[in-house]
């Protein structure tokens, strides 16, 4: 069964470096989104991606945030200069028909 | 962010009996809405969801209910398994592709055998 995969699993940084969370969408999706979960916290969405350009964003994703679709199956979501707050589970979903999301296993980022 | 609200944290049951679960949301904007199932370390599992054009919506052990009035949903899984154990999450959305999903606290199911 197809799925959404995310690497990598774990990513250790330090505050101020920039990183990349990559993300395999299911083949024929057409929408993609990021989510993260800071420990004991919802899940919150982050945004929304569709035809090459962001639906929507939520407040969290500030000008630190970017995503990008570079080729026909990975997806990314940049952070340009890690906070100690951005420490958290970072999911990546999407979603085809009708409209139920599918996600990825996550990526666990850990800003010291 | 309170628009979706699982007001009980934990939840035990013994296997073979039922697990209810419950979820209240404030906006009457949502007309669609979902349950996942979580594990330590893994991604979100989509189990179920039901449109507001219905009350109930059943996929083997998994079902549903809605309550528009009331703005509550609640998943009933009959008979609850130990393979049940885990975070299940309450979503609710626009029915619309692309729409953001807008998750609850989630109930951490254990089921005793």
């Amino acid at each position: 069964e197809p799925e959404v995969t995310q690497t990598p699993s774990h990513q250790v940084t330090q505050m101020g470096q920039e990183v990349i969370l990559r993300c395999v969408p299911i083949s024929n999706h057409l929408y993609f989104y990021w989510y993260r979960q800071i420990l004991g916290q919802k899940v919150e969405f982050l945004v929304s991606f569709y035809n090459n350009e962001i639906s929507e964003k939520s407040e969290i994703f500030d000008d630190q945030f970017s995503v990008e679709r570079p080729d026909g199956s990975n997806f990314t979501l940049k952070i340009r200069s890690t906070k100690l707050e951005d420490s958290a589970m970072y999911f990546c979903a999407s979603t085809g028909a009708p409209y139920e999301q599918y996600f990825g296993p996550g990526t666990r980022l850990t800003v010291t | 962010d309170q628009q979706v609200k699982q007001n009980s944290p934990s939840l035990s049951v013994q296997e073979g009996r039922i697990s209810i679960l419950n979820c209240d949301y404030t906006n009457s904007m949502f007309d669609y809405f979902l349950w996942y199932k979580k594990y330590p370390a893994e991604g979100p599992t989509f189990l179920i969801s039901i449109s507001s054009i219905k009350d109930k919506n059943e996929d083997g052990r998994f079902t549903v209910f809605l309550n528009k009035s009331a703005k509550h949903l609640s998943l009933h899984i009959v008979p609850s398994q130990p393979g049940d154990s885990a975070v299940y999450f309450c979503a609710a959305s626009l029915m619309e592709y692309g729409n953001k999903l807008v998750f609850g606290a989630g109930t951490i199911l254990r089921v005793k055998s």
